[in-house]
């Protein structure tokens, strides 16, 4: 069966400009969260969502934001885009079964360089 | 406060040697999972293995075993007769009753041919 699939793989903005990243989790998935991975920060958790709605959120301004649709699909989005921002921006889907969650499937991520 | 130690930022091995690789964890909760997670230089997050709190029990699947003692906090994992395509960087990871997973800092790990 397909993976989680991101777009796109990689993306260059300036800085100001704000940019939006597309999550497709496996099929039958509900629970789609996002993370940000920086040299200096390591993987930080950004959001999650669920039958969308946002369920959890970490220490990130609000320049970051997220939704989910109907179908599960997700994307975010940075406004306002900061230097700092520049990261590899991976996204998880489970099937969220509580206790009984099996572990989530990663994304390839999406490069993002601000300049 | 929840935290995940990896101690080892880079280790390198010369190929069939074998590796351990060590994970300290930090949670207050009792029912809680751990995880380790491998990203190779394509940067995707390959998931290797969950733990649950409630389950001490070991595991050897192929050359992989893990070693988890709720007693010293620890999640360690080892590769046996270690491969070239083993190399990579290994997180671990926990998760509370949340859908949140805290990430140690990672260990890179080299295998040398």
């Amino acid at each position: 069966k397909a993976g989680v699939t991101q777009t796109p793989r990689y993306l260059i903005k300036t800085r100001g400009q704000q940019v939006t990243l597309s999550c497709s989790p496996i099929s039958g998935h509900r629970s789609v969260s996002w993370y940000q991975q920086t040299p200096g920060q390591g993987l930080q958790f950004l959001f999650e969502y669920f039958s969308e709605t946002q369920r959890n959120k970490g220490n990130f301004p609000g320049r970051f934001s997220g939704r989910q649709f109907s179908n599960s699909r997700s994307e975010m989005n940075v406004s306002t885009l900061e230097l700092g921002d520049s990261a590899l921006y991976l996204c998880a889907s489970s099937t969220d079964r509580g206790p009984l969650n099996y572990g989530y499937t990663f994304g390839s991520g999406t490069r993002l360089t601000v300049v | 406060a929840q935290k995940v130690t990896q101690a080892q930022t880079e280790i390198s091995v010369v190929e069939k040697e074998d590796v351990t690789l060590d994970c300290v964890y930090e949670t207050r909760d009792t029912t809680y999972y751990l995880f380790w997670y491998k990203q190779p230089p394509s940067g995707e997050l390959v998931f290797l293995i969950r733990r649950n709190s409630f389950d001490e029990q070991n595991e050897i699947s192929g050359r992989y075993s893990w070693n988890f003692q709720k007693s010293t906090s620890s999640f360690n994992f080892t590769i046996t007769a270690s491969q070239v395509v083993d190399s990579a960087v290994y997180f671990c990871a926990l998760r509370r009753a949340t859908n949140k997973l805290i990430f140690g800092t990672g260990t890179l790990l080299a295998v040398q041919p």
